[in-house]
């Protein structure tokens, strides 16, 4: 089956680090999606990863272990505008089409 | 302009009607999807498709049809709208080369439909 799972919500402090967690199950695996979507509005793509490791995009990075369906999104000094859901998608490689997580809601408090 | 339209961006309707959302690009992708969100459940895949010619079902297709008009154009018909089929109708689209990995999906601003 396919699955994905992630935090249903996080509260982090204004200038802190949070780490948002997801694990993925899919027949077959073709790259790990991270995406931003405030209350209201269209999700937006923030990162990438099909190989194992670090991928780093200014405040926000994400990590993939694919021997462990795992994947993380790392964001460091976080603003009040990072307030918002954060969605987990796996590509799988059967139908080329994407799964996504039930989101995670980050609260950001002064 | 924005890249991906929804019409309309909100619909209140009644049970039994029928229903149609609309999807345009301008990004000149061949792949278009539907999905809905419900709180909790994040987004579940409608149907999907991969060129003009190409039409799928994907996760929860019952209740649900398309039409892919055009390259640019995907709609999404419910025949007979039922209350739980009220929420949040999102359209995507992709730009996926042949082995190419990075194949993100671009949203649409949603269509927030309701069914009393």
């Amino acid at each position: 089956g396919q699955n994905i799972d992630q935090p249903t919500e996080m509260t982090a402090t204004e200038g802190a680090i949070v780490q948002i967690n997801c694990t993925y199950q899919t027949s077959g695996f073709n790259g790990l999606f991270w995406y931003q979507q405030h209350a209201g509005e269209a999700p937006t793509f923030l990162s990438y990863n099909v190989l194992d490791g670090l991928e780093e995009k200014g405040r926000f990075s994400s990590f993939l272990s694919r021997s462990k369906g795992y994947s993380y999104l790392l964001l460091k000094e976080l603003q009040m505008k990072d307030s918002a859901s954060y969605l987990c998608a796996a590509r799988d490689n059967y139908g080329q089409n994407f799964v996504f997580g039930p989101g995670t809601r980050l609260s950001v408090l002064p | 302009d924005a890249d991906v339209t929804q019409t309309p961006r909100n619909r209140i309707t009644k049970t039994g009607k029928r229903i149609m959302l609309e999807c345009s690009q301008t990004k000149g992708h061949d792949r278009m999807y539907w999905y809905r969100q419900d709180p909790g459940l994040g987004l579940r895949l409608i149907y999907y498709s991969f060129d003009v010619k190409d039409i799928n079902k994907g996760e929860i297709s019952d209740g649900y049809s398309v039409s892919r008009q055009a390259q640019a154009k995907f709609s999404l018909s419910l025949e007979s709208a039922i209350p739980n089929q009220t929420a949040l109708y999102f359209c995507a689209t992709s730009d996926a080369l042949a082995g190419a990995p990075t194949d993100t999906q671009y949203f649409g601003p949603g269509t927030r439909l309701t069914v009393l």
